[in-house]
């Protein structure tokens, strides 16, 4: 049963465009949000995340948008650079018991120079 | 601040030999988790250390792997004997509060 979904295996930007990455969940549980960047031959590194008690978190050119209602969550790059290129994880977490990360199975981001 | 330090880097063992990989976290996080990462798929947890004990290992196939943080600090996993479908990155995070932190992780290979 996938609990995080990234319908999306790759996604294909022209540099200087905004880059929209989708994560789906399904357990009303989760209430902590992550999006995680993975280049090849590297461990995740984190990103950027989002309580359920928001709708928006931006840091610089990544902003995180939730929609507790559609059980959604999107990652906008904006402007997207050549450097973007990795693959993005989306992961949850339920606060209320162990803070334990599960993870959608990714979107390769390829930014066009 | 150092990062989270795992050995080897890659690994290549043939189906039923055992094999060992190390975890050294972030200096002060309690906290210490094994992935397992198989190609194509993200992440998936292993077992959770808070301190010297385990939070969670719902997902650890018990029957041939085993995991170990004896003081607190470093980790052990351990898969014996291992199977082709073990091939995989494994992935340790550590944790003081949110968010964890990845190594860059064990590549292992069955053949």
């Amino acid at each position: 049963d996938q609990q995080v979904k990234q319908n999306s295996p790759s996604l294909s930007v022209q540099e200087g465009r905004i880059s929209i990455l989708n994560c789906d969940y399904t357990n009303s549980m989760f209430d902590y949000f992550l999006w995680y960047k993975k280049y090849p031959a590297e461990g995740p590194t984190f990103l950027i995340s989002i309580s359920s008690i928001k709708d928006k978190n931006e840091d610089g050119r990544f902003t995180v948008f939730l929609n507790k209602s559609a059980k959604h969550l999107s990652l906008h790059i904006v402007p997207s650079q050549p450097g973007d290129s990795a693959v993005y994880f989306c992961a949850a977490s339920a606060t209320s018991g162990t803070y334990k990360y599960i993870f959608g199975t990714g979107t390769r981001l390829k930014v066009l120079a | 601040e150092a990062g989270v330090a795992q050995s080897p880097r890659y690994k290549i063992i043939e189906k039923r030999q055992s094999v060992a990989f190390w975890c050294n976290p972030i200096s002060g996080h309690a906290t210490l988790y094994w992935y397992q990462q198989i190609l194509g798929q993200g992440p998936k947890l292993l077992i959770q250390f808070q301190n010297n004990g385990v939070v969670d290992d719902s997902q650890l196939p018990k029957d041939r792997f085993s995991a170990e943080r004896l003081k607190g600090v470093d980790s052990t996993l351990k898969i014996q004997p291992a199977k082709l479908e073990d091939s995989a990155v494994y992935l340790c995070a550590s944790t003081r509060r949110q968010p964890q932190h990845f190594g860059d992780g064990t590549r292992l290979s069955i053949l």
